[in-house]
């Protein structure tokens, strides 16, 4: 089977510039997470898809993020324009359909390590 | 907000030594995951625990729910240096609310 598949891998832009990210997650999980991981520190939720619905975004600066996923299986994050604070590792994560009430197993993909100078 | 806290940050121990790792949280769980994050890789599921006071063992770790739904903890017996890396727990507080901890960094000295 295979995994979440990401890229770029690694992306280095000025700031100010746009960067998108690209994933494509295990084949038939209809969920789909976008998290930022900084250096250090655990994994951040920025957005989480069910298909090709939003089901929770609150913690997606949203004046300079934004994400889709049109078709309900692969997904785009998109960062305009960066900032130096963005520097990260972007990770997508893929699930099956949570079972009410529980979350269920998610498979990350590599990561895109982003450095904005 | 809903913050779930790690304690160690770090830890250094001797091959052969044990190992654990708490998270808190202040408010009642729905249910709690552990993932594992080797150095340079991505989160790795290790175990789901939903029910109060659940203890689950995979080989030479135990993880334990608390009895209130409010803490859990992941222990490693006898630590290797394929234990080395960072350990997550990921706190779901329903509604689709779920946050990682900050995570606990093992180091396993050979």
């Amino acid at each position: 089977e295979a995994g979440v598949a990401q890229s770029p891998r690694y992306k280095i832009i000025e700031k100010r510039q746009s960067v998108a990210f690209w994933c494509n997650p295990i084949s038939g999980h209809a969920t789909l997470y976008w998290y930022q991981q900084i250096l250090g520190q655990g994994p951040k939720l920025l957005i989480q898809f069910q298909n090709n619905g939003v089901v929770d975004d609150s913690q997606l600066p949203k004046d300079r993020f934004s994400a889709e996923r049109l078709k309900g299986v692969d997904s785009t994050l998109k960062i305009q324009p960066a900032k130096l604070e963005d520097s990260a590792v972007y990770l997508c994560a893929s699930s099956l359909v949570p079972t009410t009430g529980l979350i269920n197993e998610q498979y990350f993909g590599p990561g895109t390590r982003l450095t904005v100078t | 907000g809903q913050q779930v806290m790690q304690i160690p940050q770090y830890q250094h121990v001797q091959e052969g030594e044990d190992f654990t790792t708490y998270c808190n949280s202040s408010t009642t769980l729905s249910n709690i995951q552990w993932y594992k994050q080797r150095p340079g890789g991505h989160p790795v599921f290790l175990i789901q625990l939903v029910k109060s006071g659940e203890v689950k063992k995979q080989k030479r770790l135990t993880f334990q729910f608390g009895e209130a739904k409010k803490n859990s903890s992941l222990h490693i017996t006898a630590t290797q240096t394929t234990d080395v890396g960072t350990y997550f727990c990921a706190a779901h507080y329903g509604f689709n609310k779920f946050y990682f901890g900050s995570g606990t960094k093992l180091n396993v000295k050979p």
